[in-house]
């Protein structure tokens, strides 16, 4: 089965750094471009960072609030998709989802969510 | 930056109506668009890509129509499993992918 399992969430301080973790299993995604998507409970959907494959040149690109904050990488040697937050906000507050872009360019397979919490 | 806008933000329908969901883009995005179903503490699904194509697993009552600016997801006879909140995304001008901010579907 192809899935993506989240690690990470957390309570973190307003300024502080966390790492989240998604590790892939069903499917080898070297060739994947891979995201995170974030909620605010009970909010929509916001696109935070994409990175593409390694074999098309590893790419990143970000969403303007998280930008100069957030890094997204991979380890494909670990079949895993990392965000690195720094200077945490309490709006970064929500659920982080992992994802993977389907060739078409939709987001076909989602971790199961991993909450991050900035709070003081 | 593509902006999305959903409509209506809440349906209310009885189980086997049918119900039509609407996605507007602010410019074109050809047929690059997706509907995600989330239901409650879950992660959204991917239902429908490249505006009309069905994902695997997806069920036939659902289908999506539309290319440039107006989309439609359309959902014939209702299932108990399918009251839920609707997505639609961009795909055609990245960064960024921009969502709609949904519409959910309630039991009447």
């Amino acid at each position: 089965e192809v899935q993506l399992m989240k690690s990470g969430g957390g309570l973190v301080s307003p300024g502080g750094s966390h790492r989240l973790s998604c590790t892939a299993s069903g499917f080898t995604p070297i060739y994947a471009w891979l995201t995170w998507v974030r909620q605010v409970p009970g909010k929509g959907l916001e696109w935070v960072a994409r990175i593409k494959s390694n074999t098309d040149g590893g790419a990143t690109d970000y969403a303007a609030p998280v930008k100069g904050r957030f890094i997204i990488s991979r380890d494909d040697s670990k079949n895993t998709l990392f965000l690195q937050m720094n200077f945490l906000k309490t709006e970064d507050s929500g659920v982080y989802y992992c994802t993977r872009v389907h060739v078409d360019g939709a987001f076909d397979v989602w971790g199961q969510g991993s909450v991050v919490s900035v709070s003081s | 930056e593509i902006v999305m806008t959903q409509s209506p933000a809440t349906l209310s329908l009885s189980l086997g109506e049918g119900v039509a969901l609407s996605c507007r883009a602010s410019q074109s995005i050809s047929n690059n668009l997706a509907w995600y179903q989330q239901k409650p503490g879950q992660a959204p699904r991917l239902l429908i890509y490249g505006a009309s194509t069905r994902a695997t697993g997806i069920p036939g009552r659902f289908t999506g129509s539309g290319s440039g600016t107006d989309f439609t997801l359309t959902i014939t006879s209702l299932q108990s499993e399918d009251f839920a909140v609707y997505y639609c995304q961009q795909y055609n001008n990245w960064p960024p992918y921009s969502f709609g901010q949904g519409t959910k579907l309630e039991i009447k």
